[in-house]
């Protein structure tokens, strides 16, 4: 059974702070690592997509890492924004599948 | 404008009470997928077409079924919904190819059991 592994559960971060969180999955049969966020009563939106040992990512305020050899992936934001608050998701493709493996998510709260 | 679009957002239906959900696409993607959310959960993968091949995932229960009539439109039916049901189905498409592209997803029906 495939573990994709997300942690903190849940965040609460001051407005203007930087912040991260992780996303751990099997190193073993590796194609492509996906971050989605997903705002409340909206879809969830893809955010990157990484395939490559080393990748990083950016857009904007946010930005990503890969290690595929150890089976991590870092999502950052910098300077966070009331509109940051949302579920970020991470999702594991397994080699040779259409299909993507979800972790529970990082729910992640700024205040004002 | 909205390219994956869930219809209904609630559904609410009685215990064992067929029900159908629906969701259609205006990106012509291959691969639609069907994905359960439990509260707190991680969404999990029920089934998920490419073109009219059908690919139903081994833990996925014989009660949930799926139709896709043509590429834009495919359907969730849950022939007796159990109170265990309950949750937020997630429809989502992507190209296709030799890895999965990025998710388009729509906005979820979210299905109350009575």
């Amino acid at each position: 059974i495939l573990n994709v592994e997300q942690s903190p559960q849940s965040l609460h971060v001051q407005e203007g702070d930087s912040t991260n969180f992780t996303c751990s999955f099997p190193s073993s049969n590796f194609y492509a690592l996906h971050w989605y966020r997903w705002e409340t009563a909206k879809s969830p939106e893809a955010l990157f997509v990484m395939t490559l040992n080393g990748d990083e990512k950016k857009k904007g305020r946010i930005s990503a890492t890969l290690n595929t050899k150890e089976g991590y992936s870092y999502l950052y934001i910098k300077g966070s924004q009331p509109e940051d608050s949302a579920t970020y998701l991470c999702a594991f493709n397994i080699q040779g599948a259409q299909k993507l493996v979800f972790g529970q998510g990082t729910r992640l709260t700024i205040n004002p | 404008d909205a390219m994956v679009i869930q219809n209904p957002r609630y559904q609410v239906t009685q215990f064992g009470k067929p029900v159908t959900l629906s969701c259609s696409q205006t990106l012509n993607h291959n691969v639609m997928y069907w994905y359960q959310q439990k509260s707190s959960q991680a969404p999990k993968l029920l089934f998920h077409y490419y073109d009219k091949d059908f690919n139903n995932e081994a833990d996925t229960p014989d009660n949930f079924q799926s139709r896709r009539p043509n590429t834009s439109f495919c359907f969730l039916d849950i022939r007796s919904p159990g109170l265990g049901d309950a949750a937020m189905y997630l429809c989502a498409t992507s190209r296709g190819g030799i890895r999965a592209e990025k998710l388009f997803f729509g906005s979820g029906t979210q299905l109350s059991v009575l």
